[in-house]
């Protein structure tokens, strides 16, 4: 999974509890991504990174917040935990030979109940 | 309406078979188009990726991009049983790099 971890791999929580997924890389990539997967949809962005302290919002932010404080971790956090947002997250990097050829990690897999 | 559209399959097909699989898009901005493979509870892997127009071939996979008609395709040739997988095109501008846009994806299963 070209040097990414995420952790935990798998959780349950209740709503409305904070929720923090980890991905840490191990290759110096520049850019990390957050993406969750749910049936029908496909992968979908939810806030990525190109820099440390440097993030943008994708396509299906609200509810989520992300941090980068070192170039290998890139943290995102449910503020209060819905069950909408039961989902398998997938962190994702690339580097300079182009931002659109992405290296996935294993997953998280989330429960709210 | 998705702005990239992929038939979920299931598809089922013998081993040794082409397979095609296909993706629609309507952002007419997309110029980096990519096909990713995932294996059951695994991450999505980079397959082939290609720049704006034309044919790619890797091995027995080949990527195809139609931008006139919105259309991205990749054939399997010799299909394998290791190639069931759930097969995801995506997409992205030059303007929006990072943001890549993914299709459902469509699970293929090869027979034996």
């Amino acid at each position: 999974d070209a040097g990414i971890t995420q952790s935990p791999r798998h959780k349950v929580t209740e709503t409305g509890t904070p929720v923090t997924l980890r991905c840490h890389q191990t290759e110096n990539h520049r850019y990390m991504y957050w993406y969750r997967q749910d049936p029908g949809h496909g992968l979908r962005l939810i806030h990525y990174s190109y820099g440390v302290k440097d993030t943008d919002k994708g396509e299906v932010s609200d509810g989520y917040s992300v941090s980068r404080s070192k170039t290998e971790d890139f943290l995102l956090t449910l503020e209060s935990a819905t069950s909408s947002q039961t989902s398998v997250y997938f962190c994702a990097i690339s580097g300079d030979r182009g931002p659109y050829e992405q290296y996935f990690g294993p997953g998280t897999r989330l429960t709210v109940t | 309406q998705k702005e990239v559209e992929q038939d979920p399959g299931p598809l089922s097909v013998p081993e040794g078979a082409i397979v095609s699989l296909n993706c629609t898009y309507s952002n007419s901005a997309f110029q980096y188009f990519m096909w990713y493979r995932q294996y059951s509870r695994k991450g999505p892997e980079l397959l082939m990726y290609t720049y704006s127009s034309g044919n790619k071939e890797d091995g027995r996979f080949t990527a195809q991009v139609d931008k006139s008609s919105k259309y991205i395709s990749l054939f399997i040739r010799d299909s394998q049983p290791s190639d069931s997988a759930t097969y995801l095109c995506a997409m992205s501008s030059i303007q929006g790099a990072q943001k890549l846009v993914f299709g459902q994806g469509t699970r293929l299963t090869i027979n034996p």
